[in-house]
This record gives structure tokens, C-alpha cells and sequence, in this order.
């Protein structure tokens, strides 16, 4: 079983439409979670923390639920440009800090 | 500022070939690190360091070799290269401490093994 798991997609979604990602974590040692964003044959880019107790940015909120290990991403109000893939990312600081990537979920955006 | 330089963008090479993909940073970042990037297996960790001379294996280190001379640099080596090591290779850097967590990445280099 990998470590950070995400539902690949893609999801395809209209214009204005919400959308939530989902990405489960193993290791309850998991202490940072994040969310990068991948645009198509390009490098990840932060997108946002996820803390616990839930953030907004924008149209984007994250939150945390490390009873049941998992975090989310929620896109409001999707826009052409959101068109991306979305990556899940946790840390453990008992090994360095060393980030843990997802697989990606791919989102496609359309008119 | 330039942030992260990865060196080249693409690459062929035969079996058994070896070379070297560059990577330099400009922002004094203690930490760096090598990911490979292949379709549904997310980013892997190859190689880190924490800073000049210290480096240390990730999730996928066979078949590579990295050192870290100075702070700016983190070279990876494919010493035979392999059709299994064809991929996308990204270099990732931050700083130590609180904002170890927020990696900036290189424009990555895309490897064939032929």
C-alpha cells in the first residue's frame, strides 16, 4: 500500500463547478500536509498548507482529519486555469523531514 | 533570482551509458533533493542532502549517486544508465527549520534510455 494515496481521476468538470479532492495517509506519524500543484509536463508548485483546524485560500480550502488520516481539497467556483494536477504531500519529521508525494489527482476544467 | 537551474532539459541516452543531470540554487537553501516522476507513481525520492557534505538515500537510490560539495550544488549520477531510469527527473531545494516544507522545484530534466 503506498504511503499518500489520491484518486488519480481525472475529474472532469464544467465551468463554476465545485470539486473536492480526497487523499488518505498511512503513517499516523504524519506531522505537515500539503497541497502542490502540477501543471501539465511542468514542476509542482506549493498551492497551500493544510492545517488542522482547515484553511481557506481564495477558492480553495483544505482541511485535515487526522482521526481518520486524510486530507482534502476543496475548489469552488473551478476555472479553466485550474486545469491541473493536484498533489498530496505529508511529511514525518522522525526521518528528516522528507516530503511523501501522492500520485496526483488530475483535474480537468472545461467551457 | 534564478531559484532552482536543473541542466539538461532533455537527454538520450544507450544502455550502459553514464552522465550527470546538474542542478544549482541560488537562495542558500541548506536542504535538496532529486525526485523522479513516472505516469501513477507520483514523485519518488531518489537522493537528499541536508547540506554540504552530507547526503542520504530516498525511496528509489539504486542505480544513482549524488555528493554535495557546496551549498549551491547537488549533481546526480547515472553511473549505468538503465531502460527502467527512462523518466522525469526534478530537483527540489528549501530551506532547513520551518520552512523545510515548502520545496522549490527545478524545470525538471526528461530522460530517455534507450
Amino acid at each position: 500500500r503506498k504511503e499518500v494515496e489520491q484518486d488519480p481521476g481525472p475529474f472532469n468538470v464544467p465551468e463554476g463547478a465545485t470539486v473536492a479532492f480526497n487523499c488518505t495517509y498511512s503513517n499516523s506519524a504524519s506531522q505537515s500536509f500539503f497541497w502542490y500543484r502540477q501543471d501539465c509536463r511542468k514542476e509542482p508548485k506549493l498551492l497551500m498548507s493544510v492545517y488542522s483546524s482547515g484553511n481557506e485560500d481564495g477558492r480553495f480550502t483544505a482541511q485535515l482529519n487526522r482521526a481518520s488520516q486524510y486530507i482534502s481539497l476543496l475548489i469552488r467556483d473551478s476555472k479553466l486555469s485550474d486545469s491541473a494536477t493536484y498533489l498530496c504531500v505529508v511529511t514525518r519529521y522522525n526521518q528528516g523531514g522528507k516530503l511523501i508525494f501522492g500520485q496526483g489527482t488530475e483535474l480537468s476544467v472545461k467551457p | 533570482n534564478a531559484g532552482v537551474t536543473q541542466t539538461p532539459k532533455f537527454q538520450v541516452l544507450k544502455t550502459g551509458q553514464s552522465m550527470t543531470l546538474q542542478c544549482a540554487q541560488d537562495m542558500n537553501h541548506e536542504y535538496m533533493s532529486w525526485y523522479r516522476q513516472d505516469p501513477g507513481m507520483g514523485l519518488r525520492l531518489i537522493h537528499y542532502s541536508v547540506g554540504a557534505g552530507i547526503t542520504d538515500q530516498g525511496e528509489v537510490p539504486n542505480g544513482y549517486n549524488v555528493s554535495r560539495s557546496t551549498t549551491e550544488d547537488f549533481p546526480l549520477r547515472l553511473l549505468s544508465a538503465a531502460p527502467s531510469q527512462t523518466s522525469v527527473y526534478f530537483c527540489a531545494s528549501s530551506l532547513q527549520g520551518s520552512g523545510a516544507n515548502v520545496l522549490t522545484f527545478g524545470a525538471g530534466s526528461r530522460l530517455t534510455v534507450l
